[in-house]
């Protein structure tokens, strides 16, 4: 079965620091993967996602970036961190192919406040 | 920007009674629509897709309509219990090729016991 493991569960990071946050699933081959936010008070915000190795498309400009150095590792990254960067990151994998009756599965997440 | 919504924002539902909530979507270039449950200090977790127009899916008390002409699905849940309380979130998904999923903000489900 896939499983898809996410960590830090809780993060506090001071202003300016770096950030690595880490996404690997099992159990499958060649997923989808993606990270969301959730910012205080809104809702899932697409950040990254990625089909392939070395594959990542970026949808929001910010200060993150992500990369897929291998399949089933999908890495979300800052150089320096904001306040704004704060919020509830989510990993998730998913093969949504053609009429794909099945949605994503996802982390467990990283709360991540930024002080 | 694809614009997700989602109404009511909370909801507070006396145990045993019915609800439901309305996810908003563009019905141009329509492709799938998701729902997920996303209990507190839990992964949020797929409950249905639905692709077609006039669709309606059933899991247990919880079952959903589809109306891509018009752009909105509904959610029900009938005979609500303490379980259910969770934030409900609704995903577009537009044509075939585009691999990912726009989430609208949720509706927080609150049972009272």
């Amino acid at each position: 079965s896939q499983t898809i493991h996410q960590w830090p569960a809780t993060l506090v990071q001071p202003v300016g620091s770096p950030l690595s946050l880490e996404c690997t699933v099992e159990g499958t081959s060649n997923p989808n993967l993606y990270w969301y936010r959730q910012a205080a008070g809104r809702g899932l915000q697409l950040l990254f996602y990625s089909v392939g190795i070395g594959q990542i498309s970026s949808e929001v400009p910010q200060n993150l970036s992500a990369s897929r150095p291998q399949d089933r590792q999908f890495i979300l990254s800052s150089k320096k961190l904001l306040l704004s960067d704060s919020g509830f990151y989510l990993c998730a994998w998913g093969i949504l192919g053609h009429r794909a009756n099945y949605g994503y599965t996802f982390g467990s997440g990283t709360r991540l406040t930024v002080v | 920007i694809l614009n997700v919504e989602q109404s009511p924002q909370s909801l507070h539902v006396q145990e045993g009674d019915s609800t439901n909530f309305t996810c908003s979507f563009p019905s141009s270039n329509f492709y799938a629509l998701h729902w997920y449950r996303w209990e507190t200090a839990k992964s949020p977790e797929a409950l249905f897709v639905m692709t077609l127009n006039g669709d309606e899916k059933k899991k247990g008390r919880i079952s959903a309509t589809l109306n891509t002409k018009e752009g909105y699905s509904y959610l029900y849940i009938k005979g609500s219990q303490p379980e259910d309380s969770a934030t409900y979130l609704c995903a577009f998904r537009r044509v075939e090729g585009n691999e990912k999923l726009t989430f609208g903000t949720g509706t927080r489900l609150t049972i009272i016991p």
